[in-house]
């Protein structure tokens, strides 16, 4: 079955910085790649996703790139900002998706 | 739209005991799924339905779990009887699509502690 990892576990970054969180998954036959914030005591919410016909998409300062040849995609946060703390879970999909086992980002100000 | 309904928000009850999770899903989503989340294991899939149809219950940890949705605004996913280990925060999840191609929309979560 599919197997989705992500790494890091854990990322620091100073305000203002990038941060790239990075996942792979083992099913070709997956098409729909999805990332998801939550917030602490808060429930997961779908910030971006791609599908497998595209291979970059941008929504201000988040993007997500796919490397369908190699099986990876990656998430990337420009300009970060304080409230932008919080465990970011990737997740690829067969017949249900699979979650990888989260980032947690620091952003200090 | 309110949004994926679940009750209660917060659950304490003592080893033995039997639970019972509640899950409104989205109206017009044909797709509900019942996550788990701990420390430990992440955020794991234990059931889901399509059309109020059971399709995969390989997550379920075991017997002592068991979900239903009886019609298509309303799912229960039960524990008898609870043990510590099954302290988590439990989630429920909708989206207009079966499996997982599309957008999942999360519940607030039930925190469940078992003493």
């Amino acid at each position: 079955g599919e197997n989705v990892e992500q790494h890091p576990s854990t990322l620091s970054v100073q305000e203002g910085d990038s941060a790239v969180i990075k996942c792979t998954y083992s099913d070709s036959a997956s098409n729909y790649f999805p990332w998801y914030k939550q917030e602490l005591g808060k429930r997961p919410q779908l910030i971006i996703d791609i599908r497998s016909n595209v291979g970059e998409k941008k929504d201000q300062r988040i993007a997500v790139t796919l490397n369908k040849t190699a099986k990876h995609f990656s998430l990337h946060i420009t300009e970060t900002q304080p409230e932008d703390s919080a465990v970011y879970f990737c997740a690829a999909n067969t017949d249900k998706l699979i979650f990888g086992t989260g980032t947690r980002l620091q952003v200090f100000p | 739209d309110a949004g994926v309904i679940q009750s209660p928000r917060h659950e304490v009850t003592e080893m033995g005991q039997e639970v019972t999770l509640r899950c409104k899903p989205i109206s017009g989503h044909n797709s509900l799924f019942w996550y788990r989340q701990t420390m430990m294991r992440g955020l794991e899939l234990l059931i889901y339905f399509n059309n109020n149809v059971p399709i995969d219950d390989s997550g379920m940890p075991e017997d002592r779990f068991s979900a239903k949705m009886p019609n298509a605004s309303f799912s229960t996913l039960k524990i008898q009887p609870s043990e510590p280990r099954d302290s988590a925060v439990y989630f429920c999840a909708s989206s207009s699509q079966g499996g997982g191609y599309n957008e999942q929309f999360f519940g607030p979560g039930t925190r469940l502690t078992v003493l």
